[in-house]
């Protein structure tokens, strides 16, 4: 059973267009993120959301948005795509709230490329 | 706020050691260290929750300088299997994970 999945695993679209990526953990941890990783290996957190409250990264566009139907499930959804915005994607999760004890474990990816 | 990675890479021959350091311009609750194979997931290694912690499994290990806002990561008699990138990363407010900059590992036959 994979613990934490994302859908689909490669993404190819045009500019402008609006995609979704979707999550999900049956590992019953309370806490997802999404990350963005570039070209150059950064990772960097775009959201982290439990069933109490949605941290955003202050640097995202207000083009991305998570949208969580339930605790096992975090989607990503893009607005207006960018060329800037090709990237592999990676969601994770964690146990507790998302303080500095949680071990997360992350999906494998998803490269989203836009031409 | 991204912790500082140093080396950015680094090349070493099986059985060689390693040390990575984790640089913090902001005092670190606790230190994450990940890693990540190419084309793959990162992968959680080991946290440290104190200053002055060290842990270690196999023979990899960290400790933790919460004074100088800095952990190290210890890679000892390296094999292939320790290629890739390696991650530390903290949380500086209690509800936000920041990644460091990141070190690429090689090890060569």
């Amino acid at each position: 059973d994979t613990a934490v999945s994302q859908t689909p695993k490669y993404l190819v679209t045009q500019m402008g267009n609006d995609k979704s990526i979707k999550c999900e953990q049956n590992l019953g941890h309370d806490t997802m993120y999404w990350y963005k990783q570039d070209s150059k290996k950064f990772l960097k957190i775009m959201f982290s959301y439990n069933n109490k409250e949605l941290i955003i990264n202050e640097t995202v566009p207000n083009r991305f948005s998570p949208k969580s139907p339930d605790k096992a499930h975090l989607n990503l959804h893009i607005n207006s795509l960018e060329l800037g915005d090709s990237a592999v994607y990676f969601c994770a999760s964690s146990h507790g709230s998302g303080g500095s004890t949680d071990t997360q474990y992350f999906g494998p990816g998803t490269r989203l490329t836009v031409l | 706020q991204q912790p500082v990675q140093s080396p950015q890479a680094v090349i070493l021959r099986e059985g060689e050691d390693a040390v990575i350091n984790c640089s913090s311009s902001k005092a670190l609750y606790s230190v994450h260290w990940y890693r990540q194979k190419h084309g793959e997931a990162p992968v959680f290694l080991m946290i440290l929750l104190k200053g002055g912690e060290q842990k270690g499994h196999d023979k990899i290990s960290a400790s933790f300088n919460e004074k100088k806002q800095q952990s190290s990561l210890y890679l000892t008699a390296s094999q292939l299997s320790y290629s890739g990138t390696y991650f530390c990363g903290t949380d500086y407010t209690g509800n936000q994970f920041y990644f460091g900059t990141g070190t690429s590992l090689t090890v060569i036959p």
